[in-house]
């Protein structure tokens, strides 16, 4: 079965560092998306793409972030320079669009800024 | 403002039956879904539901809506030690023109599921 996939599972960066997470959604879906989970709390929203563009992006998601499909497979989250509270689990997901309004979840990659 | 709000922990006995909770304050909420949180995993899609229907059953699962009241809630039949798990509900409004449409989900708070052997 099809499955959107994210690398690395675990990410330890210094504060001020740049960091890219990575992300392979399904190969036929068209809506991609980027939420984070800070432990112990809810999964928040952060962005969406569609037609190589950001269709919707939520307060958190500042000019210290970024998002972009660089070769028509994967999907990438960039955070320019990570603070302390950019510690999170980053989740990828997909969606085909149309009717296929089901959103598929990667793993995530768990993000350690020290 | 979109609020998803969910108990924080339920616990039951191997065999019985889980209901697991969710009410959300937006009432344009076209689709509204289940997802199942393993430790260290991602999220795994359950079942969903529009917001026409009032209920919907899948083998152990069922969910039901109360629109008026705006809660859901997921029944676990039989429930096993393999359902331990952090369950959540999400909401989402899709328009009917889904060019470039974005379907972001609103997530509730989790609810942490442990099943007693």
């Amino acid at each position: 079965e099809p499955e959107v996939t994210q690398t690395p599972s675990h990410q330890v960066t210094q504060m001020g560092q740049e960091v890219i997470l990575r992300c392979v959604p399904i190969s036929n879906h068209l809506y991609f998306y980027w939420y984070r989970q800070i432990l112990g709390q809810k999964v928040e929203f952060l962005v969406s793409f569609y037609n190589n563009e950001i269709s919707e992006k939520s307060e958190i998601f500042d000019d210290q972030f970024s998002v972009e499909r660089p070769d028509g497979s994967n999907f990438t989250l960039k955070i320019r320079s990570t603070k302390l509270e950019d510690s999170a689990m980053y989740f990828c997901a997909s969606h085909q669009g149309g009717l296929g309004y089901e959103q598929y979840f990667g793993p995530g990659t768990r993000l350690t800024v020290t | 403002g979109e609020d998803v709000e969910q108990s924080l922990f339920l616990s039951v006995r191997e065999g019985d039956s889980s209901v697991i909770n969710c009410t959300y304050t937006d009432s344009s909420s076209t689709y509204l879904y289940w997802y199942k949180q393993e430790p260290g995993a991602g999220l795994q899609l359950l079942t969903y539901i529009f917001s026409n229907m009032d209920m919907k059953q899948d083998q152990r699962l069922t969910v039901l809506l109360n629109k008026k009241d705006k809660h859901l809630s997921l029944r676990i039949a039989d429930t096993q030690t393999g359902d331990s798990a952090i369950y959540f509900c999400a909401e989402s409004k899709v328009p009917m023109n889904y060019g470039g449409a974005t379907n972001k989900l609103i997530f509730g708070t989790g609810t942490l599921l442990a099943v007693q052997p």
